[in-house]
């Protein structure tokens, strides 16, 4: 079974800082997506980034972007340019590329940013 | 706008009693899902449907049925049998095959159960 891991419970930075959110998983699976979900205080999940495992390509999405270390089964979360609105709880996720596309996810990360 | 709409926001259930959670989608998606959400363990997964008139199980079903009878709709119940009920719930729902990957997920807003 995959297992996804977020060790870092809560952090904290200033605006406009740069901070990155550490996830490594579990997998025996050569062929699998991971995700980035963001949520806010209102709780509605958004999808922040995706990445293929397939790609050795680091995806972006503006200030958003990702390390992905496939050996290393890591797969950290880099916000630039940090802003109040990115205050959230984050949740990595893995899902396998064959047969039900279930989303596994991590415990999440609270990140507050303060002005 | 098509979306997920999960009801009721709040619900509350005395012990020993059923509850129903609905999830009703109108995005044409074939899958549907059910995370359940405590503080410091992320979100678990309840029960999953690929296709009408069939799910299966998730990492943590015990205590909780479901039914899918149409492709719009996937309730939830708590039965008595869910010994900690008190949590969120999140649905989801997402096309099968690629899509599900290159698009992820689309979840409600969530119904917080409470037992009193």
């Amino acid at each position: 079974a995959q297992t996804v891991t977020q060790s870092q419970p809560e952090m904290s930075v200033q605006e406009a800082e740069t901070v990155t959110l550490s996830c490594t998983y579990d997998t025996s699976e050569n062929n699998y997506y991971l995700f980035w979900y963001k949520q806010p205080p209102s709780r509605q999940m958004i999808l922040v980034i995706r990445q293929e495992a397939y790609k050795q390509q680091n995806a972006t999405e503006n200030r958003f972007s990702v390390n992905f270390q496939k050996a290393a089964k890591s797969f950290s979360l880099k916000i630039s340019d940090s802003q109040l609105g990115d205050t959230a709880m984050y949740f990595c996720a893995f899902m396998k590329g064959q047969g039900a596309q279930k989303l596994v996810f991590g415990q999440g990360t609270r990140l507050t940013i303060n002005p | 706008d098509g979306g997920i709409t999960q009801s009721p926001k709040y619900l509350f259930r005395k012990e020993g009693q059923n509850v129903t959670l609905s999830c009703e989608q109108n995005l044409n998606h074939d899958a549907m899902y059910w995370y359940r959400q405590d503080p410091g363990q992320g979100l678990r997964l309840i029960y999953y449907s690929q296709i009408v008139n069939d799910f299966q199980k998730g990492d943590i079903a015990e205590g909780y049925s479901v039914s899918r009878e149409k492709k719009e709709s996937f309730p939830l119940t708590v039965t008595s049998a869910q010994k900690n009920p008190t949590a969120f719930y999140l649905c989801a729902s997402s096309v099968t095959g690629t899509g599900g990957a290159d698009y992820g997920y689309t979840f409600g807003s969530g119904t917080r159960l409470t037992v009193v």
